[in-house]
């Protein structure tokens, strides 16, 4: 069974810096083919796709957001964090990650609400 | 980058009746094409990959078409479940994904 979660803090001020961690299990991440990506999705809005990072530490980024993102994974803990810089109120909105295996977002987590806010 | 256009952006009918959503690529994605499923408070589903291929344990009442720029996805038969609002992504520009604005299906 597969499954993902997602953790980090709730409430961020302007400026801050957001960490968040997905925790997986049922895959891994050293499997070829294999990627985890972070999905976001606005209070009432669309999904927006921000980043992705693949079983051989292959990187990708959401061009509008690539300076302010960083993804990383530890495959020993089943674990990628993804780091964004500068947060802001507009980037207020539930955080997904999800499994890619092999081409889409076949696996999601439950998302986690993360509101800027001062 | 490629842009998604979803039509319509509601669509209002009642179990029981065919429900025909449609998606469009700004540019040619192949068959690079994928739709979802969000319920409220939900994260999404994946329901179709590659166009027209139902993911694992999706009924098959969800049928996807199209290639190229112009694709569908269709419900045979709506049931109360599938009142949700609907995606469509694409990994052609890979691996830079995008999703569509979505289309919420409600209830008539």
């Amino acid at each position: 069974q597969i499954t993902l979660k997602e953790s980090g803090p709730t409430l961020v001020k302007p400026t801050q810096t957001l960490t968040l961690t997905c925790t997986f299990s049922g895959f891994s991440l050293s499997t070829s083919g294999v990627g985890v990506g972070w999905i976001r999705q606005p209070p009432g809005k669309a999904l927006e796709w921000l980043a992705l990072i693949y079983w051989n530490d292959d990187k990708r980024y959401s061009p509008s957001l690539k300076s302010r993102l960083t993804i990383t994974k530890d495959t020993s803990k089943n674990q990628v964090v993804l780091t964004m810089t500068n947060m802001d109120p507009v980037d207020t909105a539930t955080y997904y990650c999800a499994g890619v295996i092999p081409y889409y977002f076949d696996y999601w987590g439950q998302g986690t609400l993360v509101t800027v806010s001062s | 980058e490629i842009v998604l256009t979803q039509s319509p952006a509601t669509l209002s009918l009642s179990p029981g009746e065919r429900a025909t959503l449609s998606c469009r690529a700004s540019q040619s994605v192949s068959s690079y094409l994928a739709w979802y499923q969000q319920k409220p408070g939900q994260a999404p589903r994946l329901l179709i990959y590659d166009a027209s291929n139902r993911a694992t344990g999706i009924p098959a009442r969800f049928s996807g078409s199209g290639s190229g720029t112009d694709f569908t996805l269709t419900i045979s038969s709506l049931e109360p479940e599938d009142f949700a609002v609907y995606y469509c992504q694409q990994r052609s520009n890979w691996p830079r994904y995008t999703f569509g604005q979505g289309t919420k299906l409600e209830i008539k």
